[in-house]
């Protein structure tokens, strides 16, 4: 499997928005890059997931490195509610992959009011 | 609210002994994964199940087993438990192929002594 990087953790003030960044060097062709987050006593979340373009939902934006190489989840402005562990997975589009889920270490976020 | 639940949330064994937890899917949903997590970790996949059957696995021994039922619920057994099985257990569900999002329970957390 593909393998991610992500600082271990970040801090943010409430209502400024939160840069997360990730490496995927070796990111292959069918692979979509997925953002989930794990809210402390919760199971994981799905935030976001894209293949080539940057792309926008309710709760966050990800941008996509030209080469694919890296991205960067952004969430605009950041709430208590979004203090988290943040998990940048790659997830082979093929069918025969299934829904397997390759999950790091992943990124804490603090936010202080 | 995903429409994933688990039961039961907390239970507590001893070396040696076997057990079971529970799934409910989200209605719809034909693919169910596995999920262990432990302490301070990201989750680890376990396996997943496509129309009644085993359909791709992890790292993990034979002991670990499922079931998945055409009601939608499914079934994770842990026979001969070890002190290392004391972990967080997600279960997620989701239709296969799609690329999509996947949906998870809270998780049963077991505690093996």
């Amino acid at each position: 499997d593909a393998k991610t990087t992500q600082p271990n953790s970040m801090e943010s003030n409430e209502e400024e928005p939160v840069h997360l960044p990730c490496n995927h060097s070796t990111i292959s062709g069918t692979d979509y890059i997925h953002w989930y987050r794990q809210l402390p006593s919760q199971g994981p979340e799905y935030v976001i997931h894209g293949l080539t373009s940057n792309v926008n939902n309710r709760m966050a934006s990800l941008a996509i490195a030209e080469d694919r190489k890296s991205s960067t989840l952004i969430l605009h402005r950041a709430t208590l509610r979004d203090a988290a562990v943040y998990y940048c997975i790659l997830r082979d589009r093929g069918k025969a992959a299934g829904n397997k889920l390759t999950f790091g270490g992943g990124t804490r976020v603090l936010v202080k009011p | 609210e995903t429409g994933v639940t688990q039961s039961p949330t907390h239970l507590i064994k001893t070396r040696g002994q076997q057990v079971t937890l529970r799934c409910s899917s989200q209605s719809g949903h034909n693919t169910v994964s596995w999920y262990q997590q432990a302490l301070g970790q990201g989750p680890q996949f376990i396996f997943q199940y496509y129309r009644e059957e085993e359909n791709g696995r992890g790292n993990f021994p034979p002991r670990f087993s499922g079931l998945q039922f055409p009601n939608y619920s499914s079934e994770l057994n842990v026979n001969a438990l070890e002190l290392d099985d004391s972990a967080l257990y997600l279960c997620a569900s989701s239709l296969i192929g799609l690329g999509g999002e996947l949906f998870f329970g809270e998780g049963s957390r077991l505690t093996v002594l």
